[in-house]
């Protein structure tokens, strides 16, 4: 089935650590993108990527990076920078038509003791 | 600036209509984008308006205006697995990238 895998669902780090976030999509997507979601709070983009090899901050940036070396992968790293990582994070692709909506992922909770 | 709002929460009660609206101002724009979502869970996609007028999908229907940045959701023959938040979003034009509103819970009753 196609689709987009978020992995691990619920995630633990102590305070301090870098830890990495991965998203794979098998649709053949062009864009791919990570949001943060806070309780009771819209989605907000951390970074987004039109093509291999190239990605663009979005409106929260500072303390995440990412890579984009294959169609089909686009991790988040959450650095010891980000100074309230604890959120659900979301991954999410879209083709290249502007009708098409984005298709998400089932997210990762990730919680920072 | 960019900035879509959206009402917080609402209650309704099962079988009634409910409408959600969203107003949005935004550097461009390449279409509106409302979306579902059940707590915990992803975003799964609604509707879809880039031009001016009401687009019916079954129980639900979306409404555009883009000379006044305003868009509504309107949810008919509710049931309480409608209850959820409401996401609005809108595509600005020449990139890739969604704007969204900070959603509405709606509340459905018994």
């Amino acid at each position: 089935d196609g689709g987009i895998t978020q992995s691990p669902k619920y995630l633990f780090r102590k305070e301090g650590q870098n830890v990495t976030l991965s998203c794979e999509q098998n649709l053949n997507h062009d864009a791919m993108y990570w949001y943060r979601q806070d309780p009771g709070q819209g989605l907000r983009l951390i970074y987004y990527s039109q093509i291999v090899n190239d990605f663009q901050k979005g409106d929260i940036a500072e303390g995440y990076s990412v890579s984009r070396e294959k169609k089909e992968s686009f991790p988040l790293t959450v650095t010891s920078a980000q100074k309230n990582p604890t959120a659900f994070y979301l991954c999410a692709s879209s083709p290249q038509s502007d009708r098409d909506t984005q298709y998400f992922g089932p997210g990762t909770r990730l919680t920072v003791l | 600036g960019q900035n879509i709002d959206q009402p917080t929460e609402m209650t309704a009660t099962e079988g009634a209509i409910v409408q959600i609206n969203c107003t949005y101002q935004t550097s461009g724009f390449n279409g509106l984008f409302w979306y579902q979502q059940h707590a915990g869970e992803a975003p799964t996609f609604l509707s879809y308006n880039v031009l001016d007028g009401l687009e019916e999908k079954g129980r639900f229907s979306s409404f555009l205006s883009r000379s006044k940045g305003y868009s509504y959701l309107l949810l008919k023959e509710l049931q309480m697995k409608d209850s959820a938040s409401y996401l609005c979003a809108v595509k600005a034009s020449g990139t890739y990238k969604y704007i969204f509103g900070t959603g509405t819970r709606l509340k459905v009753l018994a």
